[in-house]
């Protein structure tokens, strides 16, 4: 069983659809939670990032951490086609390694 | 500008084959990174170093050996190439005071025929 898991999809919404990306999780000494946006060909770049449970919201990105369910979320609002790319979860205790879900690919369609 | 650049971008080589991966970040970070993304986006830690000192070593056959000549370059050097060394790699950077701020390169990808 792999530490995280994601769905990898693919996700097709049309575009406004609100979009929610989920991750689970089964090590409980994970504290520091990632969204990460990859385009095609691309390299991940970071998208949102939060400590322990709770909410954060930026733009149209809202990120959810639950650590009592051992599940993170990601909500996208109003979704555009320039949000069509692949979005990985990572997550990482105190060792320092950072473990990635398997992605979902996300396709807004116009 | 670009922050952290990898060579080459694409490379095709034949099984049984050595071959080395480049990795330069002008961020200044102290910790650099291999990943490894499969054909279903996975992507998974190879190496890590810290000031070129290795300091995560997953489990990755020997035939790859990951060498920091100083702080901003990381290599990756693949000896007897397989069918399933097939993949993209990443190299990433991170300043030891961010817990977050992580910064991959655009990859390479490696097909071996």
């Amino acid at each position: 069983q792999k530490e995280v898991e994601q769905d990898p999809g693919p996700l097709s919404v049309p575009e406004g659809a609100i979009v929610s990306l989920n991750c689970t999780y089964s090590n409980s000494a994970f504290q520091y939670f990632m969204w990460y946006r990859q385009y095609s060909r691309k390299g991940p770049e970071l998208l949102m990032y939060t400590y322990s449970s709770g909410n954060k919201e930026d733009g149209r990105f809202t990120a959810q951490v639950d650590k009592s369910s051992k599940y993170i979320s990601l909500f996208i609002r109003d979704s555009q086609p320039s949000d069509s790319a692949t979005y990985l979860c990572a997550m990482k205790g105190n060792t320092g390694k950072l473990i990635f879900g398997q992605g979902t690919t996300l396709q807004v369609k116009p | 500008d670009t922050a952290v650049s990898q060579t080459p971008k694409y490379l095709v080589t034949q099984m049984g084959n050595d071959k080395s991966i480049k990795c330069e970040q002008n961020l200044g970070h102290d910790t650099m990174y291999w990943y490894k993304q499969d054909s279903k986006k996975f992507l998974k830690i190879m190496f890590s170093y810290n000031n070129k000192e290795l300091i995560i070593n997953e489990t990755v056959p020997n035939r790859f050996s990951p060498k920091s000549p100083d702080k901003a370059h990381l290599n990756l050097h693949i000896n007897s190439l397989e069918l399933g060394d097939s993949a993209v790699y990443f190299c990433a950077s991170r300043n030891d005071g961010s817990v977050y701020g992580y910064t991959f390169g655009s990859g390479t990808r490696l097909t071996v025929v």
